[in-house]
């Protein structure tokens, strides 16, 4: 069964200082893992995807395939940041099921 | 262009009542994906339709149905309703069916069941 943990449902951190969402998942197959950010009365969109390798805001996440995680980082969070945060896994199979996890709400203080 | 695009934005239904939800792709994709959303939690995978074909199905009961009309719009229905059913309703859009490509979403539909 495919499954996305955020254990986190709140995290807040201070202008500044290095943030870290954790999505563990569960899948047999080689997964597609992707991170969602939903900002204030804004709608869902892609934030960034583990296949292109890419930081986007300065964040970046990587794909530990050992550990089942797909964590996101930036070293300096900014006000801006503060958003709502979804990890999500795609088994493929030729359809594009998302598999989201609860999301994590990150708060930045200033 | 304004994006995937939902109507209505918010309704209000009774028990036992049926609902039909509207979805708008971004103009050129073909792949159209709607997903429930229940308070606090992630959104969860309902139904997949590219080129007019269901290409996969959440778990969800019978009472939920969708369609795909050939200008790649789609309908979600839900027969029955139960308060359970009462949740915000995404759709996205991709241009593709599958692989790691992005999904576009709308701003969602409001049911509430009462």
């Amino acid at each position: 069964a495919q499954r996305v943990t955020q254990p986190e449902k709140l995290l807040s951190v201070f202008k500044g200082a290095p943030v870290e969402l954790k999505c563990n998942y569960s899948y047999s197959g080689s997964p597609e893992l992707f991170w969602y950010v939903q900002y204030s009365r804004q709608r869902l969109q892609l934030l960034l995807r583990h296949i292109s390798r890419e930081s986007i805001k300065g964040f970046t996440a990587d794909l530990n395939k050992g550990e089942t995680s797909f964590h996101l980082k930036k070293p300096f969070a900014q006000e801006e940041d503060s958003a709502m945060y979804y990890c999500a896994l795609s088994g493929g199979e030729g359809a594009q099921k998302l598999v989201f996890g609860q999301g994590t709400r990150l708060t930045i203080n200033p | 262009d304004a994006g995937v695009t939902q109507s209505p934005t918010h309704l209000i239904k009774t028990r036992g009542q049926h609902v039909t939800l509207r979805c708008s792709p971004i103009s050129g994709h073909k792949s159209v994906s709607w997903y429930q959303q229940v308070l606090g939690q992630g959104p969860q995978f309902i139904f997949q339709y590219y080129e007019k074909e269901e290409r996969g199905r959440g778990n969800f009961p019978d009472r939920f149905s969708a369609r795909q009309f050939p200008n790649y719009s789609s309908e979600l229905n839900v027969n029955a309703l139960l308060l359970g059913d009462s949740a915000l309703y995404l759709c996205a859009s991709s241009t593709v069916s599958g692989g790691p490509y992005e999904q576009y979403f709308g701003p969602g539909t409001r049911l509430t069941v009462t």
